[in-house]
């Protein structure tokens, strides 16, 4: 069946260090790929999106791209924030189906 | 702009309690999901239901019942609370489409005693 695996956290960084976190799929097809985030206490917001190959979802100085090839959609910022601190959920929607896999989530924790 | 609201924020029960944890969104949305959120396992689908009148059950669907009377309102039912149901429980919906992202509530923190 489908998958979503997004490396294992937390991630620590200081305030303007670049960040990526990796994610990879398995599905059938051509999903749509998804990144959400959860900050503390709060539901899961949608950060950026892909729906096909090759496509750049990018939102708040956050990007990743639909690599076919791969099977990856990686998150990356180049210099991130004490505030972008929170937990990152990659998650994809396979065509024709209705359920959305959610990754394990990365927690992220940036340092002034 | 409520979005999707659930209620309640926080609730304690003890062992074979029932409750039931309300959803609600005002967006028109036809797909509506619960979700289990525990510590490195993600999200989980509980039930989702696809329009009003049609449930379905989702990846881990026993002790937990739902129903879909409107468009607007999607509740979870516990039937008999177990420790094993401690978790937070978050609410989500959407459109129809297969590139269309999911709308969450801040979720409910659930403890079994």
């Amino acid at each position: 069946g489908d998958s979503v695996t997004q490396m294992e956290g937390p991630v620590t960084l200081s305030e303007e260090a670049f960040l990526t976190i990796n994610c990879t799929y398995t599905a059938t097809g051509y999903p749509s790929l998804f990144w959400y985030v959860q900050y503390p206490g709060e539901g899961l917001q949608l950060l950026l999106k892909a729906t096909k190959a090759d496509d750049k979802g990018s939102n708040k100085g956050f990007e990743a791209t639909y690599r076919k090839e791969t099977t990856s959609f990686h998150l990356e910022k180049g210099s991130v924030q004490v505030s972008d601190s929170a937990v990152y959920f990659c998650a994809l929607m396979g065509r024709g189906t209705y359920k959305y896999i959610f990754g394990t989530g990365t927690r992220l924790k940036v340092l002034a | 702009n409520a979005g999707v609201t659930q209620t309640p924020k926080f609730q304690v029960l003890k062992t074979g309690q029932s409750m039931t944890l309300q959803c609600a969104q005002d967006m028109n949305h036809e797909y509506m999901s619960w979700y289990r959120q525990d510590p490195g396992m993600g999200l989980r689908l509980i039930h989702y239901s696809v329009g009003a009148g049609i449930t379905d059950q989702g990846e881990v669907p026993n002790g937990y019942n739902v129903s879909r009377s409107t468009t607007e309102d999607f509740p979870l039912r516990l039937l008999s609370a177990a420790p094993s149901q401690t978790s937070v429980y978050f609410c989500a919906s959407r459109f129809r489409g297969s590139n269309q992202p999911q709308h969450f509530g801040d979720g409910t923190r659930l403890s079994i005693l």
